[in-house]
């Protein structure tokens, strides 16, 4: 089973600054990664699938990059509504998650 | 509305039986394959099982620490998935949520349902 190890845990910032979140696997999972975000007492919600694709709907200040075993979520300008949890996923070997990154207001 | 609506949650003792259903609307239910995935009081998520369309011969497939213990099934004439849980133990107390496989056979989520809390207490 691939583990994803997420960091940092937990990311104080405030509106309107960039938020860059890594996801690192402990063996190779090529482009085979998403990421989801989480607010909470709500299910999570696809926003990147394989590596770079933003899921329909999702606004463009989100991005993805990284291949093979690091991987990182870029939001580029935070707005309040991005404050929640964010998990990654990967698909290459079984189905795994991440342990999840909190982006709080600072 | 396209929507997954889980039910069957509840309080159970150790070592009992439990089924979860996932009601799907708004979409061609039989040409996605379908998941469980849980989330345990303020943790992350883990992936419990899934099940393949018909079109993909229906095959499962389920996570290490569920595999003898819950069977996954679906019954495409009502939209309906399953999980039947047995041998519940403390450590499967979470929110179970059924998700959708995006684009119908990849392994991502991109629905999900508003989840189901199931809590393993004697």
């Amino acid at each position: 089973e691939t583990v994803l190890t997420q960091s940092p845990a937990t990311l104080s910032l405030s509106p309107g600054e960039r938020a860059t979140l890594s996801c690192r696997a402990s063996q190779t999972v090529g482009s085979n990664l998403a990421w989801y975000q989480q607010k909470p007492g709500q299910a999570p919600r696809l926003l990147i699938y394989d590596t770079s694709n933003r899921a329909t709907g999702i606004p463009p200040r989100f991005s993805g990059s990284g291949s093979g075993t690091d991987f990182t979520l870029t939001i580029s300008s935070l707005q309040p509504e991005d404050f929640a949890v964010y998990y990654c996923q990967q698909r290459s070997n079984w189905l795994t998650f991440g342990g999840g990154t909190k982006v709080e207001i600072k | 509305e396209v929507q997954l609506v889980e039910s069957g949650g509840g309080l159970v003792q150790p070592g009992r039986s439990l089924r979860l259903s996932c009601t799907a609307s708004g979409f061609s239910f039989d040409d996605y394959a379908m998941s469980w995935v849980r989330q345990a009081p303020g943790k992350g998520l883990e992936w419990v099982s899934f099940i393949r369309s018909k079109l993909y011969g229906g095959a499962v497939e389920y996570a290490a620490s569920v595999k003898g213990r819950f069977t996954i099934s679906r019954d495409d004439s009502e939209s309906i998935a399953y999980l039947q849980m047995t041998y519940l133990k403390p450590e499967d107390t979470a929110v179970y949520y059924c998700t959708r496989f995006f684009r119908g056979n990849s392994e991502y989520f991109d629905l999900w349902g508003r989840g189901t809390l199931v809590a393993v207490s004697s």
